[in-house]
């Protein structure tokens, strides 16, 4: 089946630590997204890939990072830097700018 | 700035017709989605306006109006399963995704 898959579905997170979300697809899409989701809060886009080896900060990228080594590819890691990291989060593909994007099932992180 | 605005919560019953509203206000605009999301899951899309009018898939309908800046989306014969929130985004004119907070719709039997 084609589609997305992310994962921990869970994860906790030490303070000072870096943590790494995976999101892996066999769609064959170029774009890739990472969205933040807090309650009360619209989707805040952290980073997004159109291409291979290319990726754009978003209106949150501070405290994350990312890499897009494999079209299917596209890990977030959060850094020790993001100092509020509890959230949902989700990674999403694209076939192209105006078409509807498709979602992973989601990561939620917490600090312990 | 750009602005989504969506009601926080809105209750309906099994059965009825429920109106969940979406004004916007951005840069530009290149289409409007709604999203269906039940608690810790994956949105999931339901329709995409770019022409003013309805649109018509099943039980649910959305309309937009760009003049007014507003769209809603219409869902009838309402079943428990409906019980989710509903996100409206608008594409601006960079073909960015602005997204409202979403709609938290409670159905009662």
């Amino acid at each position: 089946d084609g589609g997305i898959t992310q994962s921990p579905k869970y994860l906790f997170r030490k303070e000072g630590q870096n943590v790494t979300l995976s999101c892996e697809q066999n769609l064959n899409h170029d774009a890739m997204y990472w969205y933040r989701q807090d309650p009360g809060q619209g989707l805040r886009l952290i980073y997004y890939s159109q291409i291979v080896n290319d990726f754009q900060k978003g209106d949150i990228a501070e405290g994350y990072s990312v890499s897009r080594e494999k079209k299917e590819s596209f890990p977030l890691t959060v850094t020790s830097a993001q100092k509020n990291p509890t959230a949902f989060y989700l990674c999403a593909t694209q076939t192209a700018e105006n078409e509807k994007l498709f979602f992973g099932s989601g990561t939620q992180l917490s600090v312990l | 700035g750009q602005n989504i605005d969506q009601p926080t919560e809105m209750t309906a019953t099994e059965g009825a017709i429920v109106q969940i509203n979406c004004t916007y206000q951005t840069s530009g605009f290149n289409g409007l989605f709604w999203y269906q999301q039940h608690a810790g899951e994956a949105p999931t899309f339901l329709s995409y306006n770019v022409l003013d009018g309805l649109e018509e898939k099943g039980r649910f309908s959305s309309f937009l109006s760009r003049s007014k800046g507003y769209s809603y989306l219409l869902l009838k014969e309402l079943q428990m399963k409906d019980s989710a929130s509903y996100l409206c985004a608008v594409l601006d004119s960079n073909y960015q995704l602005i997204w409202g907070a979403g709609t938290k719709l409670i159905i009662k039997p």
